[in-house]
């Protein structure tokens, strides 16, 4: 059974920084481009990160406008973990964040998530 | 930057009627890269369909998807109150960006 477990939300203060991970299990962790999408509270979906699988030569990563320079995406492949780094945080950072995989065959869906984590960014 | 505008915005209807939800894209997109999930209260996103008419695994046959170009729908027949939920089109554009449409609440009572 795939499985994503996300961990490492919580209260910050703005400018702040926060490491969010994602265990992953049930699958080939390392065949899978891994992503971030967040939810701000009573909002819609916003993807925020993705990093390419790991059986490229060189894993690629892509961000939103909205957190590029401030997040950064990777992933641990002999743990099957995944993680943001979130630098410079700001209040219209505060979401649910979910770690989601993306399809391998080329349709660019997300077809499996986690369940979140919270991050709340306030003074 | 390619903009989803999803309608309604609220769709209150009984059950066993049939929910039609659109999805229009600012420029053309293609169907190979659009998708449809369902969030309800409190939990994760679920995928629904992709390629905008392909169903995921699991899914019921009650949900369906057509559209090209600019105009995407999902159906849901037969509605039922599990139904209930808010749901998202996605699409995967240039620059590695993955969009999302603002949502549609669907409501079955």
């Amino acid at each position: 059974e795939v499985q994503l477990v996300e961990s490492g939300g919580g209260l910050v203060k703005p400018g702040g920084s926060l490491r969010l991970s994602c265990a992953a299990s049930g699958f080939t962790f390392t065949s899978y481009t891994m992503n971030w999408v967040r939810q701000a509270p009573g909002k819609g979906l916003e993807w925020v990160s993705s990093i390419s699988s790991a059986t490229t030569y060189k894993p690629s990563a892509d961000y939103a406008d909205s957190v590029k320079g401030r997040f950064t995406i990777s992933r641990d492949n002999a743990n099957n973990l995944l993680y943001l780094q979130m630098n410079s945080l700001r209040a219209d950072d505060t979401a649910v964040y979910y770690c989601a995989r993306r399809d391998t065959l080329g349709w660019f869906y997300f077809d499996y998530w986690g369940h979140g984590t919270l991050v709340t960014v306030s003074s | 930057e390619i903009v989803l505008t999803q309608s309604p915005g609220t769709l209150s209807l009984s059950p066993g009627e049939r929910a039609t939800l659109s999805c229009r894209a600012s420029q053309s997109v293609s169907s190979s890269y659009l998708a449809w999930y369902q969030q309800k209260p409190g939990q994760a996103p679920r995928l629904l369909l992709y390629g905008a008419s392909s169903r995921a695994t699991g899914i019921s046959d009650r949900f369906s998807g057509s559209g090209s170009g600019t105009d995407y729908t999902l159906s849901v027949s037969r509605l039922e109150p599990e139904d209930s939920a808010v749901y998202y089109c996605q699409q995967y554009g240039y620059s590695a960006m993955y969009i999302f449409g603002q949502g549609t609440k669907l409501e079955v009572k």
